[in-house]
């Protein structure tokens, strides 16, 4: 079963606007991690976010984490077109060990 | 190009049949690990391999194994294989200081 689940399951926005996408997961982690995914193709990553951390920025991306309900949240800022992708929350289960379980994703399409 | 080099890209077999597919993790990585990604399922978690070694286990079907090779790189067995079977099979591998994975392009797997 998965450990993440996302919100919205697809999205879609104006090239400049800003995506926010949502994270819920089960059981306590060591660290909260964001894929992006392009139509079929390898997943790639974005943003590594640890449990005792609540907020990390890298680029035109901002990530949030609340442990204590268990959830996270990716902002993507000015969005273009080449944003459009699959976005996937994964969790580091603290009692699976490094073992990353994925969300079923957020489908992000940017229209120019 | 990722550093994670998948083979075949692509794989047509029919049911009842035996596949091979391969891995060679990013230079240096020890950690390797095989997902399958289908539309129903969504990423699903089968193994890991460390330096080596079997580390964990996912949700893998008895008619899957894998092995890791004293040079690192990696194979996923495939036999009897159903119609149920066609799906996306990723490999991804990690070092330590966990900072995610790097995921190979996949291999879709389609089995008629």
């Amino acid at each position: 079963s998965q450990q993440g689940e996302e919100d919205p399951q697809a999205l879609s926005i104006q090239e400049g606007e800003n995506a926010t996408m949502n994270c819920s997961y089960k059981t306590s982690i060591n660290n909260l991690q964001w894929y992006r995914q392009n139509s079929g193709r390898g997943l790639v990553h974005l943003i590594l976010i640890r449990s005792n951390e609540r907020e990390k920025h890298s680029g035109r991306l901002r990530v949030t984490l609340d442990t204590s309900k268990k959830s996270s949240s990716l902002l993507i800022t000015a969005s273009r077109a080449a944003d459009t992708a699959s976005y996937f929350c994964a969790t580091d289960p603290m009692e699976y060990g490094n073992k990353l379980v994925f969300g079923a994703g957020t489908i992000l399409r940017v229209k120019s | 190009d990722s550093g994670v080099t998948q083979t075949p890209k692509h794989l047509i077999t029919a049911t009842g049949q035996r596949v091979t597919l391969r891995c060679s993790p990013r230079s240096g990585d020890l950690s390797v690990y095989w997902y399958q990604q289908s539309l129903d399922q969504g990423l699903q978690f089968l193994i890991q391999y460390y330096n080596g070694e079997e580390r964990a286990k996912g949700n893998i079907l008895e008619r899957f194994s894998a092995q890791q090779f004293p040079d690192l790189h990696s194979e996923l067995n495939l036999s009897s294989l159903e119609l149920g079977d066609s799906a996306l099979y990723f490999c991804a591998s990690s070092g330590t200081g966990g900072i995610g994975y790097t995921f190979g392009s996949g291999t879709r797997l389609t089995v008629v």
